[in-house]
Formats: C-alpha cells, sequence, structure tokens
C-alpha cells in the first residue's frame, strides 16, 4: 500500500521569504501523480500543482515549485515570496490508478503560518 | 467556470439517522471521487464512480453506500449514524483517466455533524 509522509506538522514563514514543505511517499510503482493542495480555513481543497513521475523536469506553478526526487520517494513544495493568503493547511497527496481511476492517498498535512 | 457542487453544506443528525449528501461534478465529468476527512485528520478515500459504475472502493464503512445517476451526480448514503461519522466529507470530479494528469477538483464539502 502506498503511503505518505509529512515529517512537518506546523511550519511557520516570514511574508516575503521563502519556505519548503517535505514530503515522502512510498509505493511500488512506476508511473503515478504527485500534487500538493492547499486547504485554507474555509475548508477548500485547492490543487497547488501536480508531478507526473516520468517527467524528471520539477513542475512550477508561480510561486509555488516542487523539488521532486523520484529515486529518493521525496516531494517537497516550496513557496517563494510568502504571501498572508498562503496560511493553510498543506496536503501532500499520492495519485496511482490501475483502472483510470486515480485513488489518492494523502499525507497528514503541515500547517503554515505566515507572519507579517 | 461551473465547479463541483455539493449540497447540503452542513447537516445535523442524531445517532442512528440517515443521511443523504449530493454531489454535482463538473460538466462533461463523468468520474466522481468522496473522501471522508475527520476532524484534524486528512481525507480519506471513500469510493469513486465511472459511468455509473463504482470504480474503485476505499475505507467505506458497511453502513454507507454511494451511486451515480445518469446525469453523472452521485450522492453517498449514510445509514446508522455514529458520533464517529462526524467529518467532512469531500465529493471531487474529472474525466476518467485524467485525474492524475489534471488533479481532480474538489467540492466545498458537506460538513456531517452528528450528535
Amino acid at each position: 500500500a502506498q503511503t505518505v509522509t509529512q515529517s512537518q506538522p506546523e511550519m511557520s514563514v516570514q511574508e516575503a521569504e521563502t519556505v519548503t514543505l517535505s514530503c515522502t511517499y512510498d509505493t511500488s510503482e512506476s508511473d503515478y501523480y504527485l500534487f500538493w493542495y492547499k486547504q485554507p480555513p474555509s475548508r477548500q481543497m485547492i490543487l497547488v500543482i501536480r508531478q507526473e513521475a516520468y517527467k524528471q523536469q520539477n513542475a512550477t506553478e508561480n510561486r509555488f515549485s516542487v523539488n521532486f526526487q523520484k529515486a529518493a520517494k521525496s516531494f517537497s513544495l516550496k513557496i517563494s515570496d510568502s504571501q498572508l493568503g498562503d496560511a493553510a493547511m498543506y496536503f501532500c497527496a499520492y495519485g496511482y490508478s490501475g483502472a483510470g481511476s486515480y485513488q489518492l492517498t494523502f499525507g497528514k498535512g503541515t500547517k503554515l503560518s505566515v507572519i507579517p | 467556470a461551473a465547479g463541483v457542487i455539493q449540497s447540503p453544506r452542513h447537516l445535523i443528525k442524531e445517532k442512528r439517522e440517515t443521511a443523504t449528501l449530493k454531489c454535482y461534478p463538473i460538466p462533461r465529468h463523468d468520474t466522481v471521487y468522496w473522501y471522508q476527512q475527520g476532524p484534524g485528520q486528512d481525507p480519506q478515500f471513500l469510493i469513486s464512480f465511472y459511468e455509473k459504475m463504482q470504480s474503485d472502493k476505499g475505507s467505506i464503512p458497511d453502513r454507507f453506500s454511494a451511486q451515480q445517476f445518469s446525469d453523472y451526480h452521485s450522492e453517498l448514503n449514510m445509514s446508522s449514524l455514529e458520533l464517529g461519522d462526524s467529518a467532512l466529507y469531500f465529493c471531487a470530479s474529472s474525466l476518467f483517466g485524467t485525474g492524475g494528469v489534471y488533479g481532480y477538483t474538489f467540492g466545498s464539502g458537506t460538513r456531517l455533524t452528528v450528535v
């Protein structure tokens, strides 16, 4: 069974600074997808960034980028120029399809606080 | 753009009662997923449907059942409710086979409180 581990229950960052959230996972599959979801106090699950395992190039979305190390099964999220609106719970998730339906396995989450 | 619509937003039920949660996927999305997120917990996959057929099953209790209708909306039926069923229930949708490529779109969730 796949597992996702986020070792940092809470993190804080100064506004405009950079922060990195860690995520490791365990799988025996070679083709899968990885995601970072943001859950603000509104509880909405918002997709931040995704990475296909077969792509070596790290994904980027504006201020958000990942460091994907497939051999190490590591998938960290870097947030640059942190903003107050980035404060939220961040979940790392692993997705794999055996038959077209992508079941996601989530980590326990990292609560990010942004200090003005 | 249209999003995933879940109703109701909030629901309060007593123990042993029945609850029905509804999910309306993004237009043209044919796959629906249900997740349960307990207080302070990560979302747990319950079940998914494609073209009205169950496509995958996770940790869904036997007291729960779900189905997808011809218009692709889905309903999660929960019977003999227990206090431990209090949680946020998310629905998500995607086009079949693309959930990994594009990621899901989640609804805003239904908060169920069992008293």
